[in-house]
């Protein structure tokens, strides 16, 4: 069975650009989260999805960044413009429902914001 | 938001020796999870626990959740050379929505 994939794997973009990350959940999983990791720091939430809708926002920065999932099964993470503090590891995730404990996790995209 | 403090924060210890280490919060929470990361990689599963004073293994892994609800622990038993990442504790609220939320992580290294 196919992991959560991500892609890009890395990205180097100068500042004030836009940027955009894809993510494609384990087939059947319903939730989908998107997670900001710092260097030396473990994920933190952006947003959650149960199936297209974004059930949990609330530390999304929205003046910059947005996520959509318009069909319920892929979902795309844009930054636009980005600033030289974006740059970190942007995690996916994905779970069959959101109340299990169990989330899988893709390699990541690693942003560098120059 | 929330902040789970690791300690010990990084580990250099040999191989084949036993390793501790644990998760602390100043909020309750339903369910701790145990997660390693390796480098470019995203986390991986390792041990989950629901109960209080639950112990649970996972071949040489062992966790235990606090009494208090407030901690958890971590122990590798018989380190071995791949045992080498970083581990995360996370913590999950039932009435926050499900949020997990993540430790700040414990470097391991072990040497050969």
């Amino acid at each position: 069975e196919a992991g959560v994939v991500q892609s890009p794997r890395y990205k180097i973009i100068e500042k004030k650009q836009p940027v955009a990350f894809w993510c494609n959940p384990i087939s059947g999983h319903n939730t989908l989260y998107w997670y900001l990791q710092n260097l030396g720091q473990g994920p933190e939430l952006l947003i959650r999805y149960e199936n297209e809708e974004a059930v949990d926002d609330s530390q999304l920065p929205k003046d910059r960044f947005s996520a959509e999932r318009l069909k319920g099964v892929d979902s795309t993470l844009k930054i636009q413009p980005a600033e030289l503090g974006d740059s970190a590891v942007y995690l996916c995730a994905s779970s069959l429902y959101a109340d299990t404990d169990t989330q899988y996790f893709g390699p990541g995209t690693r942003l560098t914001v120059l | 938001g929330q902040q789970l403090n690791q300690s010990p924060q990084s580990m250099f210890i040999q191989e084949g020796e036993d390793v501790s280490m644990n998760c602390t919060s100043s909020s309750i929470f339903n369910t701790w999870l145990w997660y390693k990361q390796d480098p470019g990689e995203g986390p991986v599963l390792l041990i989950a626990l629901y109960k209080a004073g639950e112990l649970t293994s996972n071949g040489r892994l062992t966790a235990q959740f606090g009494i208090t609800r407030k901690d958890s622990f971590l122990n590798i038993s018989a380190s071995i050379p791949s045992d080498v990442g970083i581990y995360f504790c996370a913590g999950q609220k039932k009435n926050t929505g499900n949020q997990f939320y993540f430790g700040t992580g414990t470097s391991l290294t072990v040497i050969p």
